[in-house]
């Protein structure tokens, strides 16, 4: 059981690059979110989905895309990288309607140079 | 939306003594309160969580406070060891909206000294 796994650990983007980040959880969960961990900021919703082929905005969107196409994976897009979007990106998922744990991936380190 | 607020964002205790960390929240439909312990490069796991149905739950030297009316709610560690050195996040979660939407505090960076 390996829970919530994020693929790649850690990433260097030139500004204007775009690249995928990848959630793959083994729980048969269907809330699915990605978060990103600025120093001093806490953990802030990017996008979220409640179930395979839906998607919404958290707080923090702009600049970033999500698909939800298989339940268990969610995949989170920079369009075009910019050094505002360094920061450690991470992944949970949790069961639907009754609010309980989420879970976490190991995050990803991204740097925007 | 959801607002929460967390104090402290560094504390230092003596090993032995006791820390207690406290979260606000601002939407009184939030029914589910987590908190979570980051250890340095790992992944945030949860440690204690509450709902809005209790008042107080305890798991051996960790405890959450719940107080609805005044919507705060605290966590206390008694007896520190070093191990507990880590960032501590609380959360609110409610369901407005038809599904549970998790907001985070900023975190908590709790020291312990040996």
């Amino acid at each position: 059981n390996a829970g919530v796994t994020q693929t790649p650990k850690f990433r260097v983007l030139k500004t204007g690059q775009s690249m995928t980040l990848l959630c793959a959880q083994d729980m048969n969960h269907e809330y699915m979110y990605w978060y990103r961990q600025d120093p001093g900021m806490g953990l802030r919703l990017i996008h979220y989905s409640v179930g395979e082929g839906t998607t919404a905005k958290g707080e923090v969107p702009d600049g970033y895309n999500v698909s939800r196409l298989k339940k268990q994976n969610f995949l989170l897009g920079l369009e075009s990288a910019a050094p505002s979007q360094t920061s450690v990106y991470f992944c949970a998922s949790s069961y639907s309607q009754v609010a309980t744990e989420a879970f976490f991936g190991q995050g990803t380190r991204l740097t925007v140079v | 939306g959801e607002n929460v607020e967390q104090h402290p964002s560094t504390l230092s205790v003596q090993e032995g003594d006791s820390a207690v960390i406290k979260c606000t929240y601002s939407d009184s439909a939030s029914n589910y309160f987590p908190w979570y312990k980051q250890e340095l490069g790992k992944r945030p796991q949860l440690i204690i969580d509450i709902r809005s149905n209790v008042g107080e739950k305890k798991d051996q030297r960790i405890a959450v406070t719940l107080n609805k009316t005044a919507k705060h709610f605290s966590l206390h560690i008694t007896e520190t060891q070093p191990e507990d050195s880590a960032v501590y996040f609380c959360a609110a979660s409610n369901p407005r909206g038809g599904y549970q939407k998790v907001t985070f505090g900023t975190g908590t960076k709790l020291q312990v000294i040996p």
